[in-house]
């Protein structure tokens, strides 16, 4: 079975600064994807980053990238020029790429991140 | 464009009561369909998946049901709601055809009483 493991429940930057949420994952497969889901105060659920594990370059979307070890099995987030609307629960997510399957999402158990003035 | 839509926001039931949540999803087709439920300062938990019509996977044993009568809909339901069925439900869809991310509803938050 898979799992995902957060290990920092919150974690608070100042405006404008950078921080890096980590996720680490444990699984036997070789191939999977590799999701950070942001879920603010409104709690929808919204797509930040996606990494495919045969991509050994890190993903980027304009402030956020991944540092993605797939021998360390880590994959965490960093969060450049931080601002107030980051806020959010941050979830890292995991889902095997494999014929037949419904193709599960196993989420982490989430790190709330605080941008502070 | 595809969108999906999750009713209600809100709801108030008391313990014994029957519960259907709807969710429906636009601009595509066959899409695998999810429910989960969120505790309070929790993670996601998976409840049920579906990959076709008619065709509901359980993860978690309860006393919660999933039909999904047409392509694009998927319901959530119970006979009788118990206290601990209280929480904040989502339903996702996602491609089934690649490995695209999964994209949620606004969510339900259901309150038992």
């Amino acid at each position: 079975a898979q799992t995902v493991t957060q290990s920092q429940p919150e974690m608070s930057v100042q405006e404008a600064e950078t921080v890096t949420l980590s996720c680490t994952y444990d699984t036997s497969e070789s191939n999977y994807y590799l999701f950070w889901y942001k879920q603010p105060p409104s709690r929808q659920m919204i797509l930040v980053i996606r990494q495919e594990a045969y991509k050994q370059q890190n993903a980027t979307e304009n402030r956020f990238s991944v540092n993605f070890q797939k021998a360390a099995k880590s994959f965490s987030l960093k969060i450049s020029d931080s601002q107030l609307g980051d806020t959010a629960m941050y979830f890292c997510a995991f889902i095997l790429v494999s014929s037949g399957s419904a193709r599960q999402l196993t989420f982490g158990s989430g790190t709330q991140l605080t941008v502070l003035p | 464009s595809q969108t999906i839509h999750q009713w209600p926001a809100t709801l108030v039931q008391p313990v014994g009561s029957p519960l259907s949540l709807e969710c429906t999803v636009e601009g595509t087709s066959n899409p695998n369909l999810y429910w989960y439920r969120q505790a309070a300062g929790r993670g996601l938990q998976l409840l049920f998946y579906s990959v076709g019509i008619g065709q509901i996977s359980s993860e978690v044993p309860q006393n919660l049901s999933a039909s999904r009568p047409q392509d694009r809909q998927f319901i959530l339901s119970s006979k009788k709601l118990l206290l601990s069925d209280s929480g904040f439900y989502l339903c996702a869809w996602s491609d089934p055809r690649g490995f695209q991310p999964q994209h949620f509803g606004d969510g339900t938050r259901l309150s038992i009483l």
